[in-house]
């Protein structure tokens, strides 16, 4: 166990509907990331948070958000859904922004229909 | 970051050690070597991590050659829960985005 959670485990959208999925990171870590993972695929990175701000981006469109928040607790969303989308989001917690070794959360299983 | 390239899949039997090799050619000066095993529907979990010659911990070993142009992940005695995808990845410390560039992994099968 990592000490990372992520909310929900599974979710359901039909397409160009919102959702956001939330994150809390490890005790004592104040660095968020989150990647996406299709089916048979590697993780690939959308964004990571550290002391709140947007430290990095991949390429991702901007209908991927996120926040991170005081707590260092983070949320993604993802705007006007698309079937693409379906895959598994898993955040990922460290302590600074320079390389630190992440650990992962369970995931969060979207599907988009 | 680095690319890195490693086979597709290996399969190996219970109490057999296991050696993943992964290349990373373009290996740069400041760029560290991590390995992470993940199971279906589960984040990646750190292995192990080095930067040169050879680092062991409680659950495998790694061997990075003076080149650093390859590294081997080495598994003692596989069990059958040791099934899983086994990711290569290198990348630099203190940068300024901790960003992890994961290629398609190894899925190391391990029969009884």
């Amino acid at each position: 166990e990592t000490g990372v959670t992520q909310s929900p485990t599974h979710l359901i959208k039909t397409r160009g509907q919102q959702v956001t999925l939330r994150c809390s990171s490890q005790s004592g870590h104040n660095t968020v990331s989150w990647y996406q993972q299709a089916l048979g695929q590697g993780p690939q990175f959308i964004f990571q948070y550290y002391r709140e701000e947007e430290n990095g981006r991949g390429n991702f469109p901007p209908r991927f958000s996120g926040l991170q928040f005081p707590n260092y607790s983070s949320e993604l969303n993802v705007n006007a859904l698309e079937l693409d989308d379906s895959a598994l989001y898993l955040c990922a917690s460290s302590f600074g922004q320079g390389g630190e070794t992440q650990y992962f959360g369970p995931g969060t299983r979207l599907l988009v229909l | 970051l680095a690319k890195t390239t490693q086979p597709i899949s290996m399969d190996s039997y219970e109490g057999q050690e296991v050696n993943i090799t992964c290349s990373h050619n373009n290996i740069a000066t400041n760029d560290y070597i991590t390995w992470y095993q993940q199971f279906p529907s589960q984040g990646p979990r750190f292995i192990i991590q080095g930067y040169k010659t050879k680092v062991t911990n409680e659950v495998a070993s790694l061997f990075i050659p003076a080149d650093r142009k390859s590294s081997t992940l080495s598994l003692p005695r596989v069990s059958l829960s040791d099934t899983a995808v086994y990711y290569c990845l290198v990348g630099a410390y203190g940068g300024a985005t901790n960003k992890l560039i994961f290629g398609t992994g190894t899925l190391l099968a391990v029969q009884p």
